[in-house]
């Protein structure tokens, strides 16, 4: 199977500093990357995604980097506002059928 | 396009009775997944279906789990005589098969709490 691990557990940031998670994964079979904000009470909700074949994407204040040969994959939010705070998870796509999720960050922006 | 939902949102019951839950996926997808979620922890695979098919399952499904998804529309998750081990929060989600990998998308989840 695949291990998708996470760091930080939490994470507190000043209102528009930036935040930085980052994920590792342990199979080089997997080939996308989801990353998923999660309110409380709230289903996941997606954010933004990476595949395998791309080493940046950015989506306005978001941005995930992958880097396949050392197997991590971080995600950097910038100019953080009080409505990020949320818990974010990263996950993994193994051989097309199965995610596997790291265990989350909370993320905290103080005004 | 209205999302993913699930009902009940919550549910308490006793010790040894029976849960159904429902799912209902977005319209077009054609994969549905079933996760765990307890507190402080990631989503935990459970099972999934391609259509109406149910193509894997995880060791974590102990018998008493039964998961459906008879038309391959919604799908129904079953709990057999719970135990308190069983409380999480229960998440579907929906995704559509194609060339490209998946994306995903989680209804807001059923929160079973057994006493």
């Amino acid at each position: 199977g695949e291990n998708v691990e996470q760091h930080p557990s939490t994470l507190s940031v000043q209102e528009g500093d930036s935040a930085v998670i980052k994920c590792t994964y342990s199979d080089s079979a997997s080939n996308y990357f989801p990353w998923y904000k999660q309110e409380l009470g709230k289903g996941p909700q997606l954010i933004i995604d990476i595949r395998s074949n791309v080493g940046e994407k950015k989506d306005q204040r978001i941005a995930v980097t992958l880097n396949k040969t050392a197997k991590h994959f971080s995600l950097h939010i910038t100019e953080t506002q009080p409505e990020d705070s949320a818990v974010y998870f990263c996950a993994a796509l193994h051989t097309g059928n199965q995610f596997y999720f790291g265990t989350g960050t909370s993320l905290t922006v103080i005004p | 396009d209205t999302g993913v939902s699930q009902d009940p949102r919550h549910k308490i019951t006793k010790r040894g009775q029976n849960v159904t839950f429902r799912c209902d996926p977005i319209s077009e997808h054609n994969r549905l997944y079933w996760y765990r979620q307890t507190l402080g922890q990631g989503p935990e695979f459970l099972t999934y279906f391609q259509n109406e098919a149910q193509l894997e399952k995880s060791r974590l499904l102990s018998d008493r789990f039964s998961a459906e998804r008879p038309k391959g529309s919604f799908s129904t998750l079953e709990i057999q005589r719970t135990e308190q081990g069983d409380s999480a929060m229960y998440l579907c989600a929906s995704s559509f098969l194609s060339g490209r990998a998946q994306e995903q998308f989680f209804g807001p989840g059923t929160r079973l709490t057994v006493l």
